[in-house]
């Protein structure tokens, strides 16, 4: 099954500075990629998704970039603000129906220094 | 916009009980996925629903067992619980045939004692 491994594990920048998370996967034949935000006790929060066709996407200050060659994507904050605080997981999964399971990475616990 | 629903948000049973959660998607949406969340881990997949029917299966213990109604809403019944049975119970919904994203209810907290 696939496997998702996420680095680093913890992650303290200073406001305003920009915050980088990185995932691999090992299943080419996934080609969904989520990142979740998650406060204390509660739910994961979509922030942004990058499909397999694209090779990058930009929302505002978040950004995903996606290398299919070296199943890896990666996960950019820029101009970091205190309520970035939070764990972010990225996942992965397929579209094809029966396998649209999230595998998820372990988790990047984001602490913004003000 | 609506959101998923799920119920209760606070569970606590002694080992050997039995509890219900309950999921009530997104108005529309027509996939079910429940996940189980460990202090300081990542949700695991448990079990999905497309359409009243399982579509896939997880780590989900056989003492475990879940199903879709008519309304799209789903319930996971555990049994037997266990004291590691202690997690978050998230349920996500998705749109459907053609849709990727997955979006999480509040999640239920069992706590087993």
């Amino acid at each position: 099954g696939e496997n998702v491994e996420q680095h680093p594990s913890t992650l303290s920048v200073q406001e305003g500075d920009s915050a980088v998370i990185k995932c691999t996967y090992s299943d080419s034949a996934s080609n969904y990629f989520p990142w979740y935000k998650q406060e204390l006790g509660k739910r994961p929060q979509l922030i942004i998704d990058i499909r397999s066709n694209v090779g990058e996407k930009k929302d505002q200050r978040i950004a995903v970039t996606l290398n299919k060659t070296a199943k890896h994507f990666s996960l950019h904050i820029t101009e970091t603000q205190p309520e970035d605080s939070a764990v972010y997981f990225c996942a992965a999964s397929k579209s094809d129906f029966g396998n649209e399971k999230l595998t998820f990475g372990t988790g990047t616990r984001l602490t913004i220094i003000p | 916009a609506a959101g998923v629903i799920q119920s209760p948000r606070h569970l606590i049973k002694e080992k050997r009980e039995t509890a219900t959660l309950k999921c009530y998607p997104i108005p529309r949406h027509d996939t079910v996925y429940w996940y189980q969340q460990g202090p300081g881990q990542d949700p695991q997949f448990l079990i999905s629903f497309y359409e009243k029917m399982q579509s896939d299966k997880g780590s989900i213990p056989d003492r475990f067992s879940a199903q879709q109604f008519s309304d799209y809403h789903s319930e996971l019944n555990m049994s037997s619980l266990e004291l590691g049975d202690s997690a978050l119970y998230f349920c996500a919904s998705r749109a459907g045939t053609g849709y990727y994203e997955q979006y999480f209810g509040p999640g239920t907290r069992l706590t087993v004692t």
